[in-house]
């Protein structure tokens, strides 16, 4: 089977920089992708990590380390528009090859 | 990227009716999927529809209960069939793009209350 693990909740100050863990476990691994959702809105696709590394884009980079099967969102001079749900997501093992997320994480950006 | 329409946006449901939601896409996609999401929780796929054939359920979910139909490459449809108040949850439907990105556009969703 495949499990993600995300803290629930985060909360940052405005211009700070924050970390948004992800590990998971998955029989097979393509790659490790997140989402942004804002309350009453749809998921976003924010970014997709298949090799080890970090992936910038703009004020949000992602980080993948397969050998530890983990991951994480770093978001760089937060903004309160930046105050949604973050869920990281990878494909199943199976031949179903659908996209699981895991719980979210809640970031609260304060002023 | 793909630009996604669900109708309608929400809806109050009497117990034991049912309900369809649809699903337009701008382009020609291969695979559509549904999921379902309780309000601060994460997002469960009920089902994806592709087109020419039957869906493809998830462990949980069954076609009684949600029937699908995907006529075309740009448009789907769900029912939930028989509500109850536990259905009362947010519908989305999702399309992919891009090969090995994990890229997937949603709609903006359903908001379904069933009293």
């Amino acid at each position: 089977g495949q499990s993600l693990e995300q803290p629930s909740e985060v909360t940052a100050v405005e211009g700070a920089i924050v970390q948004i863990n992800c590990t998971y476990q998955t029989s097979g691994f393509y790659g490790l992708s997140w989402y942004q959702q804002h309350d009453g809105g749809a998921p976003t696709f924010l970014s997709y990590n298949a090799l080890d590394g970090l992936e910038e884009t703009g004020r949000f980079s992602s980080f993948l380390s397969r050998s530890d099967s983990y991951g994480y969102l770093l978001l760089q001079e937060l903004q309160m528009k930046d105050s949604a749900s973050y869920f990281c997501a990878v494909r199943s093992g199976d031949s179903s090859y659908k996209l699981i997320f895991g719980s979210g994480t809640r970031l609260l950006v304060r002023p | 990227s793909a630009v996604i329409s669900q109708k309608p946006s929400r809806d109050i449901c009497q117990r034991g009716t049912s309900l369809t939601i649809q699903c337009q896409v701008d382009s020609q996609v291969t695979m559509m999927f549904w999921y379902r999401q309780q309000p601060g929780q994460s997002l469960t796929l009920i089902a994806t529809a592709n087109q020419g054939s039957e869906a493809t359920y998830e462990s949980g979910f069954v076609i009684d209960k949600f029937p699908i139909s995907r006529p075309n490459l740009t448009f789907s449809t769900l029912t939930v069939s028989n509500m109850s108040p536990e259905d009362s949850s947010i519908y989305l439907c999702s399309v992919e793009e891009g090969i090995n990105t994990d890229t997937q556009y949603f709609g903006p969703g359903t908001r379904l209350t069933v009293l």
